[in-house]
């Protein structure tokens, strides 16, 4: 089955401890992506990757790092981590075949930090 | 600047009624991609259709229809004879050249009663 997975599905962090989503898809897709979703802002990409070993900022890319050293894995990185990252975090991939730039979403990682 | 505007916050219909979702957006790009997605309560983001800019047919799926201007700068999803199943948050998105950077609206939150 054609799937984009993200762990963990729910966290609770501490300001300040480093923490690490996971996201990996099935489908040799070249392009991935990482968004939030904040009520009322929609989604807003942080970062995103053209392939293996390039990575580009979204529109919110402050307090994030990602890499791209597989091109199945895309992990989202919050080396120090802040109340106002507490978000609603998706992963996505797509590719730029006959189903161009169509985005394939990970169910979700809802981020809390206190 | 890329820009997508969905005016509507939230909209209320009851079951049969017809609903058009209004999506406005901005970019100098010459190619660029136009998507909607659906958010159902469950909270997974489906990919509903795409849009490519030099392709301005409107298109019909079922119950969807979507009606592109590129005079406008309009990407309009409507649906016809509305069902409780239609309820959900719809987004409006914008892939520029190369389909990388996405710009997502605000969202419209559609519900449907019976």
């Amino acid at each position: 089955e054609a799937q984009v997975t993200q762990n963990p599905r729910y966290l609770i962090t501490v300001t300040g401890k480093k923490l690490t989503v996971t996201c990996s898809q099935n489908m040799n897709h070249e392009y991935m992506s990482w968004y939030r979703q904040d009520p009322g802002l929609g989604l807003r990409q942080i970062y995103y990757s053209m392939n293996v070993e390039v990575t580009d900022k979204g529109d919110v890319p402050e307090g994030y790092k990602v890499s791209r050293k597989e091109k199945r894995n895309f992990p989202l990185i919050l080396e120090s981590p802040s109340p106002n990252q507490t978000s609603l975090y998706f992963c996505a991939s797509s590719s730029s075949g006959s189903n161009s730039y169509e985005q394939y979403f990970g169910p979700g990682t809802r981020l809390t930090v206190t | 600047a890329q820009k997508v505007t969905q005016a509507q916050t939230e909209i209320s219909v009851v079951e049969k009624e017809d609903v058009t979702l209004d999506c406005v957006y901005e970019t100098r790009d010459t190619t660029y991609y136009l998507f909607w997605y659906k958010q159902p309560p469950s909270g997974e983001l489906v990919f509903l259709i795409r849009r490519n800019s030099f392709d301005e047919q409107n298109e019909i799926s079922g119950r969807y229809s979507w009606n592109f201007q590129k005079s406008t700068s309009s990407f309009n999803f409507t649906i016809t004879a509305s069902q409780v199943v239609d309820s959900a948050v719809y987004f409006c998105a914008l892939s520029g050249t190369g389909g990388f950077k996405t710009i997502f609206g605000a969202g419209t939150r559609l519900f449907v009663k019976a």
